[in-house]
């Protein structure tokens, strides 16, 4: 068990909804970052948000949103749902702002079927 | 051409063999080089983190990066059925929170 919970673990949800995604990290960890895992593209890193405030954006659709709230846990919201988002939604977290570390600890991650 | 190319397999190998896994890339800025192993319906774990190149060795696992050749690679000695899952290797740049992943491959380790 990582420490790192993500709700809910499956959602399947029809073509222009809009889903969000809940991650808390471990405790102490102040960073939290997002990532989506599909088949073909593997995991590709999404946002990170440290102690509130985003640090650092990846290849994040116009469509998705992310914030941290004042207890660190974070949500990815996900809008306007399209076949191509359906994947599994990583969360991760780690204790320092940078992920040159590698100690990132990972969630179970959240099944998201959009059809 | 993606920026980290992983063979995806699967490879499959029995108990007790060494597991060569290996990964190219191609951004010459990634000094921070990561292994991690995710099992099924599991998120991935840092299995082995290695800073610029050289070897790192935990246990019956042995991590290699030659960066004159933007290559990485992880050894398994012994290999267990319990190693049976897919690893990934990441990497990333100073300063860059944007880690690359690689697409991951599955290895199952026979009894």
């Amino acid at each position: 068990d990582s420490g790192v919970t993500q709700t809910p673990k499956h959602l399947i949800t029809a073509t222009g909804q809009r889903v969000t995604l809940r991650c808390s990290p471990r405790s102490g960890d102040l960073s939290v970052y997002w990532y989506q895992q599909s088949l073909d593209q593997g995991l590709q890193f999404l946002i990170q948000y440290y102690n509130g405030e985003e640090r650092a954006k990846g290849n994040i659709l116009e469509r998705f949103s992310a914030q941290q709230f004042p207890d660190l846990h974070s949500e990815l919201n996900l809008s306007s749902l399209e076949l191509g988002d359906s994947a599994l939604y990583f969360c991760a977290s780690s204790v320092s702002g940078t992920a040159n570390t590698g100690e990132l600890f990972f969630g179970e991650g959240s099944r998201l079927t959009v059809l | 051409q993606k920026e980290v190319e992983q063979d995806p397999g699967p490879l499959s190998v029995p108990e007790g063999a060494i597991v060569s896994l290996n990964c190219t890339y191609s951004n010459s800025a990634f000094q921070y080089f990561m292994w991690y192993r995710q099992y099924s319906r599991k998120g991935p774990e840092l299995l082995m983190y290695t800073y610029s190149s050289g070897n790192k060795e935990d246990g019956r696992f042995t991590a290699q990066v030659d960066k004159s050749s933007k290559y990485i690679s992880l050894f398994i000695r012994d290999s267990q059925p319990s190693d049976s899952a897919t690893y990934l290797c990441a990497m990333s740049a100073l300063y860059n929170n944007d880690m690359r992943f690689g697409a991951g491959t599955r290895l199952t380790v026979k009894p």
